[in-house]
């Protein structure tokens, strides 16, 4: 059974550092992975989407590397901003029926 | 991108009640549609799949008579709360997608509370 494992639960940093968000999967049998942001009670925005094939996927000051055979992915966010605070969560896309398979989260505040 | 509409945002109820969240793709062919739960500080977690005509295939441990899917069009699927309750309450979220393997696209979610 696929397990996705996020670390930290929560981090804090000042404006402007880079931090990078950890993501495990058990089962290295994926279709796909994706990293998401949750902002408080509202619903799930993708922010990257990797293929089983790729190794990583950049947009903007964001950037997501995925390495299959160890079971880790990792969201690299450069020059934080008090607007990236959010849950960021990894989600792992494996079988048939496509549906996708969630971490708890990684809740980042930036403080300005 | 694709758009996924979900009503409503928040709703909240007397318990024994019943509650109708629907999930619209409103700019493709939605012809798998997932239901997800998020209780407090807990991951998403899959509820139910459902195809286009076909019944819902729902997760272990979660009750079907309970939380009725329909999944009747291409672009509409509903998830409906019979005789909700206080455990109920939780943020409830759909995802849709077109082809197998395609992008899964969000509606923004519902937050329901049971009183």
């Amino acid at each position: 059974k696929q397990e996705v494992t996020q670390i930290p639960a929560a981090l804090s940093v000042p404006e402007g550092e880079n931090l990078v968000l950890n993501c495990s999967f058990t089962d290295s049998a994926i279709y796909n992975l994706q990293w998401f942001r949750q902002d408080p009670g509202k619903g799930l925005t993708s922010l990257l989407l990797i293929q089983s094939s790729q190794r990583e996927q950049t947009s903007g000051r964001l950037n997501a590397s995925l390495d299959k055979s160890s079971g880790r992915s990792t969201l690299y966010i450069a020059a934080s901003q008090p607007g990236d605070s959010a849950t960021y969560l990894c989600a792992v896309h494996g079988g048939s029926q496509g549906n996708l398979i969630f971490g708890k989260g990684t809740k980042l505040s930036v403080k300005p | 991108g694709a758009v996924v509409s979900q009503h409503p945002s928040r709703v909240i109820c007397k318990s024994g009640t019943s509650v109708k969240i629907e999930c619209r793709s409103l700019d493709f062919q939605a012809t798998t549609m997932f239901w997800y739960r998020q209780f407090p500080k807990q991951s998403l977690m899959l509820m139910a799949t459902s195809n286009e005509g076909s019944k819902a295939t729902y997760e272990q441990g979660v009750e079907k008579d309970k939380f009725l899917i329909n999944h009747a069009s291409l672009t509409l699927s509903t998830l409906t709360v019979t005789s909700a309750h206080p455990e109920d309450s939780s943020f409830y979220i759909c995802s849709a997608r077109g082809a197998a393997n395609e992008k899964l696209f969000f509606g923004s979610g519902t937050q329901l509370s049971v009183l």
